[in-house]
């Protein structure tokens, strides 16, 4: 198994533009998250999904969007990208039946200029 | 929703002390708590986990405990080495796996 994989790892954007930051696991986990992680500051959940068709806002929703097409894939959409949106995102991935345990992606690194 | 809070933020032990994190958390129906160790510029990895209805939990040099009363759950390492030096995070999952995580400890360990 593979895990949870993200990509890019780096990305540097301009202010207004646009991205998406790649997540998938072959873990058969039914749920996925969007973490973002400024230094200080611990993790902050941005959207999770329960299921393929099914997503909810966490603590920090705004500026981003989230689809959940399939159990594997989770896609974080960056629309209009504002300085405050440079962090270190982590996806990550955990399924109830199992220990509940959260399985992390290797951190995407973004900084918008 | 769930707020859990961190302390200290910074620690620092001579190698072979024990380490103490402490975390509160609001939301009674909490019901899973795990602590994740991050090395600097890596993900979080789990390394020890705790249950609502268990009270302690050891794994070698690490052991956390719960206070549902209170509402707060403590790491301990013992005999503590240079390679624990890391950021710590606590975290509390509220039924429905969402987690919320705490603010981090930068633990260093001076040899």
């Amino acid at each position: 198994n593979a895990g949870v994989t993200q990509t890019p790892k780096f990305r540097i954007l301009k202010i207004g533009q646009s991205m998406t930051l790649q997540c998938t696991q072959d873990m058969n986990h039914n749920y996925m998250y969007w973490y973002r992680q400024d230094p200080g500051m611990g993790l902050k959940l941005i959207y999770y999904s329960v299921g393929a068709g099914i997503t909810d806002k966490g603590e920090v929703p705004n500026g981003y969007n989230v689809s959940r097409s399939t159990t594997e894939d989770f896609p974080l959409r960056l629309e209009l990208a504002a300085p405050s949106q440079t962090s270190v995102y982590f996806c990550a991935s955990s399924s109830p039946a199992n220990t509940g345990e959260l399985f992390f992606g290797e951190g995407s690194r973004l900084t918008v200029l | 929703g769930e707020n859990v809070e961190q302390h200290p933020s910074t620690l620092s032990v001579q190698e072979g002390d024990s380490a103490v994190i402490k975390c509160t958390y609001s939301d009674s129906a909490s019901n899973y708590f795990p602590w994740y160790k991050q090395e600097l510029g890596k993900r979080p990895q789990l390394i020890i986990d705790i249950r609502s209805n268990v009270g302690e939990k050891k794994d070698q040099r690490i052991a956390v405990t719960l206070n549902k009363t209170a509402k707060h759950f403590s790491l301990h390492i013992t005999e503590t080495q240079p390679e624990d030096s890391a950021v710590y995070f606590c975290a509390a999952s509220i039924p429905g796996n969402q987690f919320y995580f705490g603010t981090g400890t930068s633990l260093t360990v001076i040899p």
